[in-house]
């Protein structure tokens, strides 16, 4: 099955900064990338995907990018912003079974 | 439109005890999924649907069951709770392959 590793684990920023989280996945037959935003004690929603025949995709302060051959993809968040502070999880997924990393706490400091 | 909905939302059990979650959504998806997440570990998927009538097991199945007797519902049942557990459990769905996930807002279960 679909392995999907994602570092860091935790990210200590300053409010204007960047931050970059990384993950990776073992199925090349993956074709959906997903990120999901965390708050604490809520549920996970969807900020951002890519399928594979895309390498960068952006949506104002956030970006991903994929690199297939090197199967790996990663979430870039600009001009950090307290209300970033949470969890964020990667994704990949083949054809119906969504695998997720491990999260990263992100903590944005005013 | 509700979207996916899971209750209860909290729950302590004692060792042995069984409960039942429940998960409904009301968007029509066909693919559903129950996950647990404990600290430091992520979402971890303990079972799945892919349509009504038809479950399978994931990454972390034992201890617990699943059933889809409508396309709307996905009930995760414990039959004898363990403290190892304890967790938050999530229930999502999707509408076809490789799109959004879309997530219950959990449960919290604890097992003293």
């Amino acid at each position: 099955g679909e392995n999907v590793e994602q570092h860091p684990s935790t990210l200590s920023v300053q409010e204007g900064d960047s931050a970059v989280i990384k993950c990776t996945y073992s199925d090349s037959a993956s074709n959906y990338f997903p990120w999901y935003k965390q708050e604490l004690g809520k549920r996970p929603q969807l900020i951002i995907d890519i399928r594979s025949n895309v390498g960068e995709k952006k949506d104002q302060r956030i970006a991903v990018t994929l690199n297939k051959t090197a199967k790996h993809f990663s979430l870039h968040i600009t001009e950090t912003q307290p209300e970033d502070s949470a969890v964020y999880f990667c994704a990949a997924t083949g054809s119906y079974i969504p695998t997720f990393g491990r999260g990263t706490s992100l903590i944005v400091h005013p | 439109n509700a979207g996916v909905t899971q209750t209860p939302k909290f729950r302590v059990l004692k060792t042995g005890q069984s409960m039942t979650l429940l998960c409904a959504q009301d968007m029509n998806h066909e693919y559903m999924y129950w996950y647990r997440q404990d600290p430091g570990m992520g979402l971890r998927l303990i079972h799945y649907s892919v349509g009504e009538g038809t479950t399978a097991k994931g990454e972390v199945p034992d201890g617990y069951n699943v059933s889809r007797l409508k396309k709307q519902n996905f009930l995760l049942g414990l039959e004898s709770a363990a403290p190892s557990q304890t967790s938050v459990y999530f229930c999502a769905s999707i509408r076809q392959m490789n799109t959004e996930a879309f997530f219950g807002q959990g449960t919290r279960l604890t097992v003293v």
